[in-house]
């Protein structure tokens, strides 16, 4: 694998508005993505996956964009709430898993 | 989702001590099981793959004779850190995958974590 140890990008926003959070794959051949949300001390946790014969998908409050052109995959949180401040992370699967750097997300009250 | 559980959370130790973590999947069977170590405000890092009946595969810097993995059934992996020392302080997660069939094929290659471990190095 090849997650590397960055330190994390953060991003603010207000509650009730909607959050966009980016990521840039590296592998052309990667053919299957997942976004995770890890809350501080736990595990990620899976959100939402997208396949690249894909390139929109939309689940309950969120929505992930995939652009292949680009490599550049996208989370939308609609309406984002307190509950949503955690830190997300892309991972993408060709013939490995690799974790992106991650997003913090705070929502301001 | 499906559910995979770590133990113990934290762990306060010794330095020079061993620490062994585990991780079982609850409701399904992991021929594969993944170990990272993940730094505050940082990614996660794949340290190692745990094969179950074969010898796990460690990604490129990890002492293998420093962190065992064992996976000797189809629902356990164990991490073991021997002789811990202050710099191994970190948050170990692990994660299992279903085997292939088992999963939906939209989410066949998709991991589900446990809820990681604090180890803390005195």
């Amino acid at each position: 694998g090849e997650s590397v140890g960055l330190h994390l990008p953060t991003l603010s926003v207000q509650e009730g508005d909607n959050s966009i959070i980016n990521c840039a794959y590296s592998n052309s051949a990667s053919d299957y993505f997942i976004w995770y949300k890890q809350e501080s001390g736990k595990g990620p946790q899976f959100i939402i996956d997208i396949r690249s014969n894909m390139d929109k998908r939309q689940g309950q409050r969120v929505t992930v964009l995939l652009n292949k052109t680009v490599k550049h995959l996208s989370l939308q949180i609609a309406a984002t709430q307190p509950g949503d401040s955690a830190v997300y992370f892309c991972a993408e699967f060709g013939n490995q898993f690799y974790f992106g750097t991650g997003t913090s997300l705070t929502v301001i009250p | 989702g499906a559910v995979v559980s770590q133990h113990p959370s934290w762990v306060i130790c010794k330095s020079g001590t061993s620490v062994k973590i585990e991780c079982r999947s609850l409701d399904f069977q992991a021929t594969t099981m993944f170990w990272y170590r993940q730094f505050p405000k940082q990614s996660l890092m794949l340290m190692a793959t745990s094969n179950e009946g074969s010898k796990a595969t460690y990604e490129q810097g990890v002492e293998k004779d420093k962190f065992l993995i064992n996976h000797a059934s189809l629902t356990l992996s164990t991490l073991t850190v021997t002789s811990a020392h202050p710099e191994d302080s970190s948050f170990y997660i692990c994660s299992a995958r279903p085997p292939v069939g088992a999963a939906k094929k939209s989410a066949k290659n998709i991991q589900y974590f446990g809820a990681g471990t604090r180890l803390s190095v005195l």
